[in-house]
């Protein structure tokens, strides 16, 4: 079974500022999606970045983007340039690259941008 | 992009009655739609997974018989509440897997459901 370890539940980072969060994931797969969503107080999930295992470039999306160690099984979030609107909890996810199977999530670190 | 509509967004109801909670796709066909509990500041809780046509597979502590779920098509997947309790009480939400992508963009989520039981 895949496992996704969060192990930060919460973080603030000043306005501007650039701020990481981490992700860990356990899995015997060889090929696999890895994500983070985020989740502000309306509760919508949002998309907010995507991986691909077999991919070695790490994936960017304007201010935010991703280290991903395959190796380390380790799947860390860099925002930059942190702006009010991205106080939210984050969330790593995997799923694998076969089968209807469900998308597989970390606890969450809830990140609070400050003025 | 991928949409899927959940309603209602909120709903209050009578302990000992029924709610039934949509989720469609508006503009994909959903082949598996997966239900979420989430408590307060707490993760996503996979309650059970639906594929159109078929029945739905609960998680192991989950009561099928209290958390009936129905996908008769493409676009529609309904959990309804039976017999709710206070303890029901919870945030739900479905996602949707894309018949056409599967699931490397991720899957798409509903708005939720905020379900109070008095």
């Amino acid at each position: 079974a895949q496992t996704v370890t969060q192990s930060q539940p919460e973080m603030s980072v000043q306005e501007a500022e650039t701020v990481t969060l981490s992700c860990t994931y356990d899995t015997s797969e060889s090929n696999y999606y890895l994500f983070w969503y985020k989740q502000p107080p309306s509760r919508q999930m949002i998309l907010v970045i995507r991986q691909e295992a077999y991919k070695q470039q790490n994936a960017t999306e304007n201010r935010f983007s991703v280290n991903f160690q395959k190796a380390a099984k380790s799947f860390s979030l860099k925002i930059s340039d942190s702006q009010l609107g991205d106080t939210a909890m984050y969330f790593c996810a995997f799923i694998r690259n076969s089968g209807n199977t469900p998308l597989v999530f970390g606890k969450g670190t809830r990140l609070s941008v400050i003025a | 992009g991928a949409v899927v509509s959940q309603h209602p967004s909120r709903v209050i109801c009578k302990s000992g009655t029924s709610v039934k909670i949509e989720c469609r796709s508006l503009d994909f066909q959903a082949t598996t739609m997966f239900w979420y509990r989430q408590f307060p500041k707490k993760s996503l809780m996979l309650m059970a997974t639906s594929n159109e046509g078929s029945k739905a597979t609960y998680e192991q502590g989950v009561e099928k018989d209290k958390f009936l779920i129905n996908h008769a098509s493409l676009t529609l997947s309904t959990l309804t509440v039976t017999s709710a309790h206070p303890e029901d009480s919870s945030f739900y939400i479905c996602s949707a897997r894309d018949r056409l992508t599967g699931g490397e963009d991720g899957y798409t989520f509903g708005s939720g459901t905020r379900l109070t039981v008095v």
